[in-house]
């Protein structure tokens, strides 16, 4: 039931984009985004609902494509602070509990 | 208290001792996560509250791990004759999600446990 996750990790400069894919094997209800800095707890970027939603937040952004069962986060001119591991929840119809993939390690360098 | 607080920070603990790690979620949260992180890899499910339903146990890697929350708010995990793949940071996350609804997890810091 654990979604999967890629690229493992990617190391981008400074402006440039980026996409995490993640993808399950199973019809979803929902997929979450977190990221974790190094030694912190993770923190909600956001939630997509809906087949075909798309979220943004600053330059941020995700898409759910329910018939694929995957959904995808876009990072655009990346800034050093978006550093961090990037994982993807996913929560299955009728179903209480999510799922996290294994993580995106995403370094921006200068 | 303003967010999820979980204790202790670090626990260091000898191979067959048992532990346990404490949760409190914020206040008002129906439901609770307990995760595995083991040093760079993914989050690993354990166990789900759900208000006064019954706890989702599925992600429980051994009977020598049990988990329970009181009145719906604090929660212990318990690992019992710990061994050395034991050693992790275990997360604690809570969520004011109603069944079927939105579910945004707020983490805790974490308790990082080694097992010598």
């Amino acid at each position: 039931q654990q979604p999967v996750q890629s690229p493992q990790a990617v190391i981008l400069r400074e402006g440039e984009d980026a996409v995490i894919n993640c993808s399950s094997s199973k019809a979803l209800y929902s997929v979450h985004w977190y990221r974790q800095k190094h030694g912190e707890a993770p923190i909600f970027l956001m939630i997509l609902l809906k087949g075909g939603e798309q979220k943004g937040h600053d330059k941020i952004s995700a898409s759910f494509n329910e018939k694929k069962q995957q959904s995808s986060l876009y990072l655009t001119a990346s800034q050093l602070s978006y550093s961090g591991t990037y994982f993807c929840g996913t929560e299955m119809r009728n179903n209480n509990d999510m799922r996290f993939g294994a993580g995106t390690r995403l370094t921006v360098k200068p | 208290g303003a967010g999820v607080s979980q204790s202790p920070s670090n626990k260091v603990t000898e191979k067959g001792k048992d532990v346990e790690l404490r949760c409190d979620p914020i206040s008002g949260h129906t439901a609770l996560y307990w995760y595995r992180q083991s040093l760079g890899q993914g989050l690993e499910f354990l166990i789900y509250f759900q208000g006064n339903s019954a706890p989702d146990k599925s992600g429980l890697p051994s009977d020598r791990f049990s988990a329970e929350r009181t009145g719906g708010s604090v929660s212990t995990l318990t690992i019992q004759r710990t061994q050395q793949e034991d050693s992790a940071v275990y997360l604690c996350a809570s969520s004011a999600r109603e069944r079927g609804g939105k579910d945004t997890q707020y983490f805790g810091p974490g308790t990082r446990l080694t097992v010598l």
